[in-house]
């Protein structure tokens, strides 16, 4: 069982918006900023949203992050076949002094 | 280009030992903090260990304490894991990744993934 909370699964029909939200406590999500990664089935993962809501260059700005007290959240707009994979959120636990991820949610382009 | 590529994986028995390498490439490595991140097959990702840029500093998830260590080679820009006692619940694809220290979880690049499998 994780320490951050994510939905195992989401889906959306291309074009859709859907967001992925990812529920945490004071000592990790409270207190510390939140990135958000994408795996592609086979493949290693990739940070999407880095620092609550930047996205790294080369992401398009269809994805985008947020951050309101020990929650966050990942938005997809525009969705796209190419979207479907796993998402995982990660922050650092100041009382378990280690990085937690979330437990990954599967999203399903219909 | 920013590249960061693991070896030493492969099949072990319960109890064996085995050593991960990273080797590290485009990016100036005695820089940056690195971290261990692991996941068993249909699982989600685990956080392994960390490793300050000069090598002083390190941290472990609860599960490898005491059986894993990370170190570096700044002059062979190669990150280690040294992995002891293996049991089978540590069978998982190991990631190396690069950290930042203005936000502790946010890992540019991983590289592409080594697999450990314990096993008799």
């Amino acid at each position: 069982q994780s320490v951050l909370t994510q939905p195992p699964s989401t889906s959306g029909t291309p074009g859709q918006r859907v967001t992925i939200s990812c529920s945490g406590g004071t000592s990790n999500i409270g207190t510390n900023t939140v990135n958000w990664y994408q795996q592609l089935p086979g493949t290693a993962p990739k940070v999407l949203i880095y620092s609550n809501n930047q996205r790294p260059s080369g992401v398009p700005d269809r994805f985008s992050g947020s951050k309101s007290g020990t929650s966050a959240s990942l938005a997809i707009s525009g969705l796209q076949s190419e979207d479907e994979a796993d998402y995982y959120c990660a922050a650092w636990d100041d009382s378990l002094y280690a990085v937690i991820f979330g437990g990954g949610t599967k999203l399903t382009v219909l | 280009e920013v590249q960061l590529v693991e070896s030493g994986g492969g099949l072990v028995q319960p109890g064996g030992s085995l050593r991960l390498s990273c080797a590290a490439s485009g990016f100036t490595f005695s820089s940056y903090w690195m971290h261990w991140v692991r996941q068993a097959p249909g699982k989600g990702l685990v956080w392994v260990s960390r490793i300050s840029s000069d090598g002083s500093s390190t941290s472990y998830a609860d599960s490898v304490k005491g059986r894993f260590t990370i170190s570096r080679d700044n002059a062979q820009k190669t990150l280690y894991l040294q992995m002891n006692s293996l049991r089978a619940e540590d069978t998982a694809v190991y990631y190396c990744a690069r950290g930042y220290t203005s936000s502790a979880s946010w890992f540019d690049p991983w590289g592409q993934g080594s697999l450990v499998t314990v096993s008799s």
